[in-house]
C-alpha cells in the first residue's frame, strides 16, 4: 500500500534557528511530490511541489526551500525561521493510481 | 492562475439528513481533475471523491456524491444520511495538467444528534 513517512510530528524551533523536515514515500515509484502548509483551522496552502528528481515548482516567495535528493524523498528546509512560518506541514503524493494521499504532518511552532 | 473557492465555512446539518457543500473554481483549461477531502480532528485527509472533467458522469462513493457543472466550473458534494462520523474539515481540490494541486479553504461541517 502507499504510504508516506513524515517526520518529526511536533516541533518547537526558536526564531532565526534553520528547519529541515522529511518526508519519503512507500509503495508506489516516481510520485508527484507536495508540501503544503496549514494554518490553524484554515485551509492547504501549497508550497512546493515535484514531477521529478531535482524538479521544483515553488508557489511561495518565502524563506523556504525544497528538494528533492531521491525519486520517493522530498525535503523541506529554511536556512531562518520567522514566527509567519508556524503551522501544520503536510506532505503529499500523488502515486500511479492518480490518488493524493498524505503524510500524518508536522506541527511547527515557531517562538 | 487557478483558484478553488468554497463560499460556505462552516455548515451544520440534523444526524441521518443531507447537506450539499459548495465549492467554485477558475480555470481556462478543459482537462482536469476535481477533488473532495475530509479532514477529521486527527487532521489525516481522507480522499472522499474525485471527478474526472472529461467525464460527464457524476462521481458517487456511497453515501457521496458530487453535482459536476463543468460549464459552470462548479463542484459541489452532497452527503447523504448524515453521520456522526461525517463531521470534518472538507476540501474541494482541483489538479491541473502540470499536476499542481490547490485547495480551498475549506468547510467545517458540524452534525447534529
Amino acid at each position: 500500500s502507499q504510504t508516506i513517512h513524515q517526520w518529526p510530528a511536533t516541533l518547537v524551533q526558536p526564531v532565526g534557528s534553520p528547519l529541515s523536515l522529511e518526508c519519503t514515500v512507500e509503495g508506489t515509484s516516481n510520485p508527484n511530490l507536495y508540501w503544503y502548509r496549514q494554518a490553524a483551522g484554515r485551509g492547504l496552502q501549497l508550497l512546493f511541489y515535484s514531477v521529478g528528481i531535482g524538479q521544483i515548482s515553488s508557489e511561495v516567495p518565502q524563506n523556504l526551500s525544497a528538494s528533492r535528493p531521491q525519486d520517493r524523498q522530498f525535503i523541506l528546509s529554511s536556512k531562518k525561521l520567522l514566527l509567519s512560518d508556524s503551522g501544520f506541514y503536510l506532505c503529499a503524493a500523488q502515486g500511479n493510481n492518480e490518488k493524493l494521499f498524505f503524510g500524518s504532518g508536522t506541527q511547527l511552532s515557531v517562538l | 492562475a487557478q483558484t478553488v473557492t468554497q463560499s460556505q465555512p462552516e455548515m451544520s446539518v440534523q444526524e441521518a439528513e443531507t447537506v450539499t457543500l459548495s465549492c467554485t473554481y477558475d480555470t481556462s483549461e478543459s482537462d482536469y481533475y476535481l477533488f473532495w477531502y475530509k479532514q477529521p480532528p486527527s487532521r489525516q485527509m481522507i480522499l472522499v471523491i474525485r471527478q474526472e472533467a472529461y467525464k460527464q458522469q457524476n462521481a458517487t462513493e456511497n453515501r457521496f456524491s458530487v453535482n459536476f457543472q463543468k460549464a459552470a466550473k462548479s463542484f459541489s458534494l452532497k452527503i447523504s444520511d448524515s453521520q456522526l462520523g461525517d463531521a470534518a474539515m472538507y476540501f474541494c481540490a482541483y489538479r491541473n495538467r502540470d499536476d499542481k494541486i490547490i485547495f480551498g479553504k475549506g468547510t467545517r461541517l458540524h452534525i447534529l444528534p
